[in-house]
């Protein structure tokens, strides 16, 4: 079973700043999604970016990027220019290409901006 | 607004007592799932379902029911409430072969078991 491990319970940042969060994940498939998803203090989950892993390019999504590194299984998501509004819960998550398509999340990284 | 609807937002139940979860979507997806998300734990899969008539167990089933009679309804049973199912539930759907769209989620129940 594939399992994903986000390292950082909790980390913080200068508004403005750059911050980068941590996420490895195993598998044996060599075809998967991997997502970041965000979950402010209204509960709602949104999606903030996607990646195939058979696209070697990076993800970007205005000020989020991915660093996805296949070999090591690690995918982390680079926040730039941190607004207040970047405050929140961070979920990475797996998908596998077949079967149910469950997603798999890790356990959070929560996020706080520093005005 | 298309998407997923959960009822309801907030509820208080007694040990022992049974409610169930209403979730509805509306794009006509396939796929639909029920997590729960404790404070530290990420969100665990309770159940899921590829469609109408069809379920299945995720990780962690147990004091959980679910039926799926039609593609828009995906309703999650609790019966005999514990205070271990004191949580926030996600109920979510997606369209199959859309895998790199991840999931529409709806905006969660967070019920407590007293």
């Amino acid at each position: 079973a594939q399992t994903v491990t986000q390292s950082q319970p909790e980390m913080s940042v200068q508004e403005a700043e750059t911050v980068t969060l941590s996420c490895t994940y195993d598998t044996s498939e060599s075809d998967y999604y991997l997502f970041w998803y965000k979950q402010p203090p209204s509960r709602q989950m949104i999606l903030v970016i996607r990646q195939e892993a058979y696209k070697q390019q990076n993800a970007t999504e205005n000020r989020f990027s991915v660093n996805f590194q296949k070999a090591a299984k690690s995918f982390s998501l680079k926040i730039s220019d941190s607004q207040l509004g970047d405050a929140a819960m961070y979920f990475c998550a797996y998908r596998s290409q077949g079967g149910s398509e469950k997603l798999v999340f890790g356990k959070g990284t929560k996020l706080t901006v520093n005005p | 607004n298309a998407g997923v609807t959960q009822t309801p937002k907030f509820r208080i139940l007694k040990i022992g007592q049974s409610m169930t979860l209403q979730c509805t979507q509306d794009m006509n997806h396939n796929y639909m799932y029920w997590y729960r998300q404790d404070p530290g734990m990420g969100l665990k899969l309770i159940y899921y379902s590829v469609g109408a008539g069809i379920t299945d167990k995720g990780e962690v089933p147990n004091g959980y029911n679910v039926s799926r009679s039609t593609t828009e309804d995906f309703p999650l049973r609790l019966e005999l409430a514990a205070p271990s199912q004191t949580s926030v539930y996600f109920c979510a759907s997606s369209y199959a072969g859309a895998r790199n769209y991840g999931y529409t989620f709806g905006s969660g129940t967070r019920l407590t078991v007293v």
